[in-house]
């Protein structure tokens, strides 16, 4: 497609449970990234992926959160046990092997009850 | 510990003046700026860039300027338009080693008629 597709755009769960966000990035960017964004903040770095493997992780709050991009170019974002505080604007963009800005999706509005 | 530093969480301009919008950063690493403009319910979407080689890039109406010694940007929008009224983002990134781009907290930008 022309943009960074994520799905579903609104997810609700219940607290404990699991849940998967999905991102499908421009095709031809090799690298793709996820961004929290919650109420009154800026975006979040998550997680960085530079083909199939994360090349930066360290920005996943804890090992509830989970990310793969198996072929290299749709990734889904897992959170197991999911809390109250989970609850945000889960955002992925990519960008061309030629760096600089990325380009985001319209993100997935996740509520936890 | 905030690495970019948007101090200013709202700003109201009137229409055909200039809007100026700050961003500070405590990262000496960074060398690569951003600028990202977010409607409701959309991702954040590139508006403009700048390097730390350079202390002005401008595009149309818009204008940034970096003052590194200060470890400061601003981005300048002249005239400003009623289509501007958004949040807008400054980001910084260590680009020369592939780093992730680091988000402030944004400024939501006012344009009253």
């Amino acid at each position: 497609g022309a943009g960074v597709s994520q799905t579903p755009s609104n997810k609700v769960t219940e607290k404990g449970k699991y849940v998967e966000l999905r991102c499908d990035p421009i095709s031809g960017h090799t690298a793709l990234y996820w961004y929290r964004q919650s109420l009154g903040q800026g975006p979040e770095f998550l997680i960085y992926f530079q083909g199939t493997g994360a090349a930066d992780d360290s920005g996943l709050p804890n090992d509830r959160f989970f990310a793969v991009r198996p072929e290299g170019s749709v990734s889904t974002l897992k959170i197991q046990r999911t809390e109250r505080g989970d609850s945000a604007v889960y955002l992925c963009a990519s960008s061309s092997p030629g760096g600089g800005g990325y380009t985001f999706g319209s993100g997935t509005r996740l509520t936890v009850v | 510990d905030q690495q970019v530093k948007q101090n200013s969480p709202s700003l109201s301009v009137q229409e055909g003046r200039i809007s100026i919008l700050n961003c500070d950063y405590t990262n000496s690493m960074f060398d690569y700026f951003l600028w990202y403009k977010k409607y409701p319910a959309e991702g954040p979407t590139f508006l403009i860039s700048i390097s730390s080689i350079k202390d002005k890039n401008e595009d149309g109406r818009f204008t940034v300027f970096l003052n590194k010694s200060a470890k400061h940007l601003s981005l300048h929008i002249v005239p400003s338009q009623p289509g501007d009224s958004a949040v807008y983002f400054c980001a910084a990134s260590a680009f020369s080693v592939g780093d992730k781009i680091i988000f402030g907290k944004g400024t939501r930008l006012h344009i009253l008629p």
